[in-house]
């Protein structure tokens, strides 16, 4: 298994452009998020989304938007880049509740992402 | 809605014991998990802690006492390589308020010297 994988994962922007930060897993996870981690801010959870079809805002998702249309993928998309986007994002995934596990999330190596 | 509380910053020698604590205020949470990460990586799982108790996986033990409200990761006969943020979180209840969703603490960055 590849787990969680991210793509790019470095990427500078100039204000104003958009684009696309890539995440997919091969685990059959339904639960799959976003999170930002800005320098000593720790993980910040921008959207998350319990299962095909299904999203949800987290703490900080001004600016960004998601969808899922596989159990699989599930990009992040930056509308319109600004300066105080610069950060690392983190993909994570996690089997649904009750299926015997622990409450256990796992990440990607991240997205480092540079707004000029 | 939840708030983890975590020291900012510990720091001790190599082979030492380390208590990183994590107080919450939540109204509901499934448990408590502990995550390491090292600069420039990505967080990984240590421990959780679905009931009150100590859990062990090797050098690595964590605690919970929900009446208190708090828990704890320890890290024994520290090492070098032990050098890092760790991170507790929880998980909210599957509502339709928050459907499951993790929250973090804002991490404590260990320091090992020799």
């Amino acid at each position: 298994n590849a787990g969680v994988t991210q793509t790019p994962k470095f990427q500078v922007l100039k204000t104003g452009q958009s684009m696309t930060l890539q995440c997919a897993q091969d685990m059959n996870h339904e639960y799959m998020s976003w999170y930002r981690q800005d320098p000593g801010m720790g993980l910040r959870l921008i959207h998350y989304s319990v299962g095909a079809g299904i999203t949800d805002q987290g703490e900080v998702p001004n600016g960004y938007n998601v969808s899922r249309s596989t159990t699989e993928d599930f990009p992040l998309r930056l509308l319109s880049a600004a300066p105080s986007q610069t950060s690392v994002y983190f993909c994570a995934s996690s089997p649904w509740r009750g299926t015997g596990g622990k409450e256990t999330q796992y990440f990607g190596p991240g997205t480092r992402l540079l707004v000029l | 809605g939840q708030s983890l509380e975590q020291p900012s910053e510990v720091t001790a020698v190599e082979g030492a014991i380390v208590q990183i604590n994590c107080t919450y205020q939540t109204s509901g949470f499934y448990g408590l998990s502990w995550y390491q990460q090292h600069d420039g990586g990505a967080p990984t799982f240590l421990s959780y802690n679905a009931l009150d108790g100590l859990e062990e996986t090797g050098r690595f033990s964590s605690f919970l006492s929900r009446s208190d409200s708090y828990g704890y990761l320890l890290l024994q006969e520290l090492q070098m390589k032990d050098s890092a943020s760790y991170f507790c979180a929880v998980r909210a209840p599957m509502t339709t308020d928050s459907w499951g969703k993790f929250q973090f603490g804002a991490g404590t960055q260990v320091v090992v010297t020799p």
